[in-house]
């Protein structure tokens, strides 16, 4: 099993809304990866967990909260959001983060902020 | 800092022409090279990667590139195109220790029947 999944596929929030993306691995990957992805634009890095903790955060603004329950599990939680935030956020996994490994994508999670 | 620049960000082509996008990098130190393909809809896909040895890499759909160091380039080509090869080609690179993708802007390629 080479999938990465994510849910949900579409999120329509406002900006006062709570909400959470979550990203799930059955592939034993111990690092994983959050990816923001404009439109016609490269997906560009967000977050890197390796090995469940937190090991690189891209100054990404605080309205954007991580976090890796276990090592299958990556969750984006979303607070106080700006439209400017719409995006493609892709999660990606990899075997480690040490070493290059290739990383696999999920089919990302269309957010638009209203 | 690395950076990654592809040259086309649109290519149309008809089957059967010979397809071939530019990458070129900037970083210091030593590279790891790949090509992401994403086809309409789908989500990101490795279609090679270059790590070390030999600098010509294949890799799936008959696709291939070439890392030449000295230019700082891993240009992707394709023979002969097919209609389903219609997609966005994304250049990548991480630094040698690490996992850290940084991505090209993307080249469109829209394959006329």
């Amino acid at each position: 099993d080479t999938e990465v999944t994510q849910t949900p596929k579409h999120l329509v929030m406002g900006m006062t809304n709570k909400k959470s993306l979550k990203c799930e691995q059955h592939m034993g990957h111990r690092a994983m990866y959050w990816y923001k992805q404009k439109a016609k634009k490269p997906p560009e890095l967000m977050f890197v967990y390796s090995y469940e903790k937190l090991s690189i955060n891209e100054s990404v603004p605080s309205r954007f909260s991580p976090e890796c329950p276990n090592s299958s599990l990556l969750n984006l939680h979303l607070h106080a959001l700006q439209p400017e935030d719409s995006a493609l956020y892709l999660c990606a996994s990899s075997q480690d983060h040490r070493e290059v490994y290739e990383q696999y994508f999920g089919p990302g999670t269309r957010l638009t902020v209203t | 800092a690395q950076s990654v620049s592809q040259h086309n960000h649109h290519v149309i082509l008809s089957e059967a022409a010979s397809l071939e996008l530019g990458c070129n990098y900037s970083y210091g130190g030593t590279v790891n090279l790949f090509w992401y393909v994403q086809y309409p809809g789908q989500h990101l896909q490795l279609l090679l990667k270059y790590f070390s040895g030999d600098p010509l890499v294949k890799g799936i759909k008959g696709f291939e590139a070439e890392f030449i160091k000295s230019k700082f380039s891993f240009n992707l080509r394709k023979p002969s195109v097919q209609w389903s090869d219609t997609a966005e080609y994304f250049c990548a690179v991480t630094p040698a220790a690490g996992n850290k993708l940084t991505f090209g802007g993307g080249t469109r390629v829209l394959v006329k029947p």
